[in-house]
């Protein structure tokens, strides 16, 4: 199994400023097949970044991922009201799917 | 545009079986190129994936689960079922269906999801 570990749990900024967040996985993850969402309270999540690096259909490009292998990074740059929720890492490279534990983004 | 729908029972006692289905619209569950994840999330929780279904009827699940797991397609009714033997309390989460794609062998992760659907799990 795959493990992602998220850092850090929680990420207190403001709105403008910009958003670095970490998945480290415990062994690389094949093909790059790495994955961000975000999660709103009440919401489903929501497909950001798939291969690592590519954003989805409708995504702004003030999200961004990048990284390979072991350690990724999703960079929000400018952030916006609707940007603080929970994002989740996930890996699609093995036959068992994994979920980092998320990473909470507040408004400071 | 394809939507996810899950729907069951809201509440299962422990010991007994969720069973939970999830309707698919606008596209058909037999497009080759999908495969059909369930994914739970118990609350203030993170998320546990729980298993997937291709078109050609090959499943993986969670090790954690797989005793007590099945996902199945009934493709005339253009739905995706779950279901989880043996519930405990800490079955209780809301639970998602979700569509993830592969195309001449590139896997693409979950870019449709349900809304979810709340299950509890108490006497």
């Amino acid at each position: 199994e795959i493990v992602l570990t998220q850092s850090p749990a929680t990420l207190s900024l403001s709105q403008g400023e910009r958003a670095t967040l970490s998945c480290g996985a415990s062994q690389n993850v094949k093909s790059n097949y790495l994955a961000w969402y975000q999660q709103k309270p009440g919401q489903a999540p929501r497909l950001l970044i798939y291969d690592a690096s590519t954003r989805a259909t409708g995504i702004p490009d003030r999200f961004s991922g990048s990284g390979s292998g072991t350690d990724f990074t999703l960079t929000i740059n400018r952030l916006e009201p609707e940007d603080f929720a929970v994002y989740y890492c996930q890996q699609y490279g093995s036959s068992l799917l994994t979920f980092g534990q998320g990473t909470r983004l507040d408004i400071k | 545009q394809v939507q996810l729908q899950e729907s069951g029972p809201g509440l299962v006692k422990p010991s007994q079986t969720l069973s939970l289905t999830c309707t698919v619209s606008g596209g058909s569950i037999s497009s080759g190129s999908n495969y059909w994840s369930w994914i739970r999330q118990p609350a203030g929780k993170g998320l546990e994936w729980i298993g997937r279904i291709f078109t050609s009827g090959r499943t993986d699940y969670n090790p954690s689960l797989t005793s007590r797991v099945t996902i199945s397609v009934d493709t005339s009714k253009n739905q995706v079922s779950l279901k989880l033997n043996s519930v405990t309390a800490a079955d209780t989460a809301v639970y998602y269906c979700a569509r993830g794609a592969v195309w001449s062998g590139y896997f693409y992760p979950f870019d449709v999801w349900g809304l979810g659907t709340k299950v509890t799990v108490s006497s």
